[in-house]
């Protein structure tokens, strides 16, 4: 499987914007990129995927460039309630995920 | 419509042990999955099922047996605990293998201490 880089902590304050970047170089072709979001004694929930260019949801926005070998997880207005674990995967079809770390993201009053 | 439910919610054995973890999906889902986490730490691939009857090791099986009997259950049995096993364990499943645009639920998790 295919790996992943993202920072391993990042602070906020409440109602900003939350930016995460993630590198995946070896990205094969039928991979999509998929980010979960884990609070503290929960199982990982899902938040976003693409496979290419932007895409929004009620949530957060997914910035994917041309090459594909990095992409931004982008949280608007960030408050308490968004802190979390978020981690930066890849799919392919046969549905296996490969956790990292994943990036903390604490965001403050 | 329960999604993905887990049961002990927490669990102590002592070492040599045996255990059974239930998981249990209502969403008719194809796919189930097992994984581990440790503190600190993301989660890793125990034993992934793609079907009743069908069954496949992922990252790291040793130590824990699973079955498919039925779509909506996906048993974890732990042969003989022991202390590295002491973790949390979620479970998760999904609609159609190949689907890309399905994604995995995952239930609340067990957390299992091994004394």
């Amino acid at each position: 499987l295919a790996k992943t880089t993202q920072p391993i902590s990042m602070d906020s304050y409440e109602g900003q914007e939350v930016n995460i970047t993630c590198s995946h170089n070896n990205i094969a072709t039928n991979d999509y990129i998929t980010w979960y979001q884990q609070f503290p004694s929960q199982g990982p929930r899902f938040i976003i995927q693409g496979y290419k260019t932007k895409v929004t949801n009620e949530v957060a926005s997914l910035f994917i460039p041309a090459d594909r070998k990095s992409s931004t997880l982008s949280l608007p207005r960030v408050s308490l309630s968004d802190t979390a674990v978020y981690y930066c995967l890849l799919r392919s079809n046969d549905y296996k995920l490969s956790f990292g770390a994943g990036t903390t993201v604490t965001v403050r009053a | 419509n329960a999604g993905v439910t887990q049961t002990p919610k927490f669990q102590v054995l002592k070492t040599g042990q045996s255990m059974t973890l239930q998981c249990a999906q209502d969403m008719n889902h194809e796919y189930m999955s097992w994984y581990r986490q440790d503190p600190g730490m993301g989660l890793r691939l125990i034993h992934y099922s793609v079907g009743a009857g069908i069954t496949d090791q992922g990252e790291v099986p040793n130590g824990y047996n699973v079955s498919r009997s039925t779509t909506e259950d996906f048993p974890l049995r732990l042969l003989s605990a022991a202390p590295s096993q002491t973790s949390v364990y979620f479970c998760a499943s999904s609609g159609r293998q190949g689907a890309s645009t399905d994604t995995q639920y995952f239930g609340p998790g067990t957390r299992l201490t091994v004394l």
